[in-house]
């Protein structure tokens, strides 16, 4: 069974630049969450979603973040225009029930 | 959400067993027991869950306190592979499907 694919890996972009991530999740899988992770800490929701609905985004700074899940399959996370602050590194999991989420390799980025 | 304590670090050499504690004093009844693990440049991956009872799984083993306040995980034989953050986190029954991570308890191996 293939895992949660995530790119691009790593990504060094300049402050105010866009970015985005991408993320497939396990065949299945309906539910499809977005982490952020800062250096040292754990990560941190910032959205969920059912399908193709966004059921939790309450952690989502939606000023420069936005994400879609088009066909409720791949997904997307944008940020517009990034900030020093932004760099982290960005999880990607997916669950077809509650007890076990399944992680992707992550994207780390970098804002200079 | 209910909150979870752990150690900051823990130290154990090769194939001995390891104990990773967690306190959960403010548990709820109706909270799932979920431990998940970091390796070094990888996302999260998890171990096992547990409500009341004792569980066992290929990975470890999840033992829970009578009172629920607490529980540890048990890897029985560590090797260098088990060299990672591991995260107890508390999950409520029925409700969402949010894990909240703390800080973990990063984990060395000695050979």
């Amino acid at each position: 069974e293939a895992g949660v694919v995530q790119s691009p890996r790593y990504k060094i972009i300049e402050k105010k630049q866009p970015v985005a991530f991408w993320c497939n999740p396990i065949s299945g899988h309906n539910t499809l969450y977005w982490y952020l992770q800062n250096l040292g800490q754990g990560p941190e929701l910032l959205i969920r979603y059912e399908n193709e609905e966004a059921v939790d985004d309450s952690q989502l700074p939606k000023d420069r973040f936005s994400a879609e899940r088009l066909k409720g399959v791949d997904s997307t996370l944008k940020i517009q225009p990034a900030e020093l602050g932004d760099s982290a590194v960005y999880l990607c999991a997916s669950s077809k029930d509650r007890n076990e989420q399944y992680f992707g390799p992550g994207t780390r980025l970098t804002v200079t | 959400d209910a909150k979870t304590t752990q150690p900051n670090s823990m130290e154990s050499n090769e194939e001995e067993p390891v104990h990773l504690p967690c306190n959960h004093s403010t548990i709820s009844g109706t909270d799932y027991i979920h431990w998940y693990r970091q390796l070094p440049s990888q996302g999260p991956e998890y171990v096992i869950h547990g409500l009341t009872s004792n569980v066992n799984n290929r990975m470890a083993s999840l033992a829970i306190a009578e009172d629920r306040k607490s529980s540890t995980l048990i890897l029985h034989r560590a090797t260098l592979r088990d060299a990672a953050v591991y995260y107890c986190i508390l999950r409520a029954q029925g409700g969402s499907e949010k894990l909240v991570f703390g800080k973990g308890t990063k984990l060395t191996v000695n050979p």
